[in-house]
């Protein structure tokens, strides 16, 4: 009963370099979202895929790309990570049905 | 209680006590509203949600309360113990095109003495 299931879980990456966080969800949940969160802070939202085929921007989109490769699995991209992107990043999906999200464990990502 | 913009606010209790943490919302468009439970290196955890019709739905030993007319919503922990020590955030939801998209408050950090 694995839910949702991100990877990496921690990663180190130096300003320039690139990355893809990957989401994977087996509860046939038709959205998916990727959420940032901050020392202190709540969550919030990066980019959200309503259904399969669609992405849309959140409150923080800038200085990431998202992919719904399939109704599974939902990606977020770094195409040059800057330091203010140190932060760990939470993926998450619903039912379209029903606003509840089921989170990820998160990804805890340094940018130095 | 929290809101957004705000330190992160704290409460301690000692076991057995009642919990109450209290969160203000700024959107009276919301009709949707959530509590999540995030223990340290975890994601967010459901706990309870409610809907703008109700002012009170009660589950396993937690109790939300929703008052539209102060934009206020509290959860309510009964008999607390260790094991709720965590970060609550409380979330809402405007609806209509914005559904699924959360707006979560900065959180109440909640610890629990044995």
């Amino acid at each position: 009963n694995a839910g949702v299931t991100q990877t990496p879980k921690f990663q180190v990456l130096k300003t320039g370099q690139s990355m893809t966080l990957q989401c994977a969800q087996d509860m046939n949940h038709n959205s998916m979202y990727w959420y940032r969160q901050d020392p202190g802070m709540g969550l919030r939202l990066i980019y959200y895929s309503a259904s399969e085929g669609t992405t849309d921007k959140g409150e923080v989109p800038n200085g990431y790309n998202v992919s719904r490769l399939n109704k599974r699995e939902f990606s977020l991209r770094l195409e040059s990570a800057a330091p203010s992107q140190t932060s760990v990043y939470f993926c998450a999906s619903s039912d379209m049905k029903n606003e509840k999200l089921f989170f990820g464990s998160g990804t805890q990502l340094s940018v130095l | 209680g929290e809101s957004v913009g705000l330190h992160l606010p704290t409460l301690s209790v000692q076991e057995g006590d009642n919990s109450i943490i209290n969160c203000a919302y700024s959107n009276s468009a919301s009709d949707y509203f959530i509590w999540y439970k995030q223990e340290s290196g975890k994601g967010p955890q459901f706990i309870i949600d409610i809907r703008s019709n109700m002012d009170k739905r009660q589950g396993q030993r937690v109790t939300v309360l929703l008052n539209k007319t102060v934009k206020h919503l509290s959860l309510q922990i009964a008999a607390t113990q260790p094991g709720d020590s965590a970060v609550y955030f409380c979330a809402e939801n405007a609806g209509g095109t914005s559904y699924g998209k959360l707006t979560f408050g900065q959180g109440t950090i909640l610890t629990v003495h044995p």
